[in-house]
């Protein structure tokens, strides 16, 4: 986990309500992802950013939202339109493949639970 | 389109005896594979990696995998294994011919090891 911190560890809210999820990395990454875990399936993509003030939808994008103003952050909003926000969220970040094929290093992960 | 499967749920063995969990894949071209394990509440973290060479890679905690092109598969294997190893696998993969991806994985379900004393 180290290098990539995640806040808070877990997070309750109210049907309705936006919520962000920090991500911080202190890896000089270019690139950082949003994963969101649910049992049985995997990781699934969500957002993923290759450089500051740029990003793009992963395969799971619809009610949330990212930004990228700074290296070393990549917040995640989960927004009231997300039908099954529950879950476990994973933030990663890794060297962007100019000259080879690069790990991503995974933060310690948020669940999210929302009645 | 890109794939992972890992066909077992769980895979139980004693502790001392050699495991393995099994992924097979599906890409357009040469996959670029993965594996990392996830313990209990936790982040993944990253075990190994194949990008190309030498089919058998050695990774972190006495980990390795073998890459067999035919098969399309890229199973995980210990020779001995110990308690501590119980938790939850995943195998990823990239496709080497699919660019502007930004390093991305698509994932396997996961298999989860139990490593009884």
């Amino acid at each position: 986990d180290g290098g990539i911190t995640q806040s808070p560890k877990y997070l309750f809210r109210k049907e309705g309500q936006n919520v962000t999820l920090s991500c911080e990395q202190n890896l000089n990454h270019d690139a950082m992802y949003w994963y969101r875990q649910d049992p049985g399936q995997g990781l699934r993509l969500i957002y993923y950013s290759q450089i500051v003030n740029d990003f793009q939808k992963g395969d799971i994008a619809e009610g949330y939202s990212v930004s990228r103003e700074k290296k070393e952050s990549f917040p995640l909003t989960v927004t009231s339109a997300q039908k099954n926000p529950t879950a476990f969220y994973l933030c990663a970040s890794s060297m962007r493949d100019y000259d080879g094929v690069y790990e991503q290093y995974f933060g310690p992960g948020t669940r999210l639970t929302v009645t | 389109a890109q794939s992972v499967a890992q066909p077992e749920d769980q895979v139980n063995v004693a502790e001392g005896n050699p495991l393995t969990v099994k992924c097979t894949y599906s890409v357009s071209g040469n996959p670029y594979l993965f594996w990392y394990v996830q313990y209990p509440n936790r982040g993944l973290q990253f075990l190994l990696k194949y990008i190309t060479g030498d089919n058998l890679v050695k990774g972190s905690y006495g980990f390795e995998a073998e890459f067999n092109k035919s098969q399309t598969s890229f199973h995980l294997k210990k020779p001995s294994a110990l308690v501590s190893d119980s938790a939850l696998y995943f195998c990823a993969v990239r496709d080497s011919v699919i660019y502007n991806q930004g390093g991305k994985l698509i994932f396997g379900q996961g298999t989860e090891l139990s490593v009884k004393p």
